[in-house]
């Protein structure tokens, strides 16, 4: 199965400020998915098909990449986008997920 | 508005059995395929189950394979998840997930499965 490694594990931003996190796959992927989730909630779709942003998704938010290697960016840090990233794959079974990116408010 | 709510959590024991529930309103449930996705409480995010949209089709991995059937009933719109010989490292919160062009578009609020004796 596809292994995502989410890098880094945990991470903090002041406000306005620009955060990368990534997601490396074991093997190459055709797109990458991306779900936020805070405390006692469900995740929530945030980025699919690597770069178009769910429903609702400030436009501060952009995804990239290709191959093995994605990107989550947050142009200006804002405080409610504190939260835990996960990156999902399903170009080849079983669907898989990363360990998580979380990020503080700084 | 797409709405997914589980139930049927509990406490059981290991070597236990329980059924899991997923009442699905807000779209055409019968068009697409549902997954249930569990969250283990290091908040580790895994798939266990899928079922195509008429429910002929079932995939799992190999951690639950044997142990776990996903079946639904598209008359009354409900996903469900029976799961056998529990174990400690099924504990975990099981969403039901509705999947669509290769990701789950929509979580339900989950319910919690405690494997424990």
């Amino acid at each position: 199965q596809i292994v995502l490694t989410q890098s880094p594990a945990l991470m903090s931003a002041s406000p306005g400020e620009k955060v990368t996190m990534t997601c490396s796959a074991s093997s190459s992927v055709s797109y990458m998915y991306w779900y936020q989730q805070k405390p006692r909630s469900s995740p929530k779709p945030w980025i699919y098909l690597t770069s178009n942003l769910a429903s609702g998704v400030p436009a501060r938010f952009s995804g990239s990449g290709s191959g093995t290697s994605y990107s989550l960016t947050i142009s200006s840090m804002e405080a409610e986008d504190a939260a835990t990233y996960y990156c999902q794959q399903w170009s080849s079974n079983p669907p898989t997920f990363g360990a998580g990116t979380k990020l503080e408010l700084k | 508005e797409v709405q997914l709510v589980e139930s049927g959590g509990g406490l059981v024991k290991p070597g236990g059995s329980l059924k899991l529930s997923c009442a699905a309103s807000g779209f055409t449930f019968s068009s697409y395929a549902m997954s249930w996705v569990r969250q283990s409480p290091e908040k580790r995010l895994e798939w266990v189950a899928e079922i195509s949209s008429g429910g002929s089709y079932t995939y799992y991995p190999d951690t639950v394979t044997g142990r776990f059937t996903i079946s639904r009933d598209n008359a009354k719109n409900t996903l469900y998840l029976e799961m056998s010989s529990l174990r400690s490292e099924d504990t975990a919160m099981y969403y039901c997930a509705r999947a669509s062009s290769g990701y789950f578009d929509y979580w339900g609020q989950g319910t919690t499965l405690t494997v424990s004796s």
